[in-house]
């Protein structure tokens, strides 16, 4: 299986302050169809997964601007600019270019 | 609006059996894969398995975790996805979701299975 191995476990950040989450694959994400199925996510408390991000860097409509992705192949990034309080949770990196296709450990975003 | 809605979940002992259902709406239901996937509290997500679409045959994968002992169907006359759980183990027990296509743009709100004697 692929690892996806995300980092760090968790960020306490002030409202206003920018962080980026750093997520690395075993293997490249690169699928047969050229395209890189790396998705981010935010499970806020109590609820479930939403993506945010597809395909590294696409932006799922109603996305705030603040967001973005990054990245290629092996290694990829989330980074959000000026951090509201509506942002804590924890943020999924997940693969779905190989089989089975698998989530990284997750970043718990806590705001200060 | 697509909605994805769970239902099914609850206490069974181990070695038991349990369908999971998915109400999809919103959409058309036969163009799209459909997953499972799981969560056990404060853990991450784990998926599960896929069921294609009507131009892909219906056809299934499988988490190796699970294979053989979880099914994954669907009734496109009813919109309905399921998740059929055989020989439940007691790190089976989970909140379980459905959700749509290959990168998972919409999930449901999860059903909790907890697997207990």
């Amino acid at each position: 299986d692929v690892v996806m191995t995300q980092t760090p476990p968790s960020l306490s950040v002030a409202i206003g302050q920018s962080v980026s989450i750093s997520c690395k694959s075993s293997q490249s994400l690169v699928a047969s169809d050229k395209n890189t199925y790396l998705n981010w996510l935010l499970q806020s408390p109590g609820r479930s997964p939403k993506r945010l991000i597809y395909q590294v860097s696409k932006l799922d409509s109603g996305v705030p601007d603040r967001f973005s992705g990054s990245g290629s192949e092996k290694d990829f990034t989330l980074k959000i600019s000026r951090v509201e309080a509506e942002d804590l949770g924890v943020y999924y990196c997940l693969q779905g270019t190989h089989l089975p296709h698998t989530f990284g450990s997750g970043t718990k975003l806590e705001i200060k | 609006e697509v909605k994805l809605l769970e239902s099914g979940g609850g206490l069974v002992q181990p070695g038991g059996s349990m369908r999971l259902s998915c109400a999809a709406s919103g959409f058309t239901f036969t163009d799209f894969y459909m997953y499972w996937i799981r969560q056990p509290a404060g853990k991450a997500p784990e998926w599960l398995g896929f069921i294609r679409n009507k131009a892909n045959g219906y056809t299934t994968e499988y988490n190796p975790s699970v294979k053989g002992r979880f099914t994954i169907s669907r009734d496109n006359t009813q919109n309905m996805l399921y998740l059929q759980m055989n020989t439940l183990r007691a790190e089976d027990t989970a909140t379980y979701y459905c959700a749509r296509r290959r990168e998972l743009d919409y999930w449901g709100q999860g059903v909790m299975v907890t697997v207990s004697s």
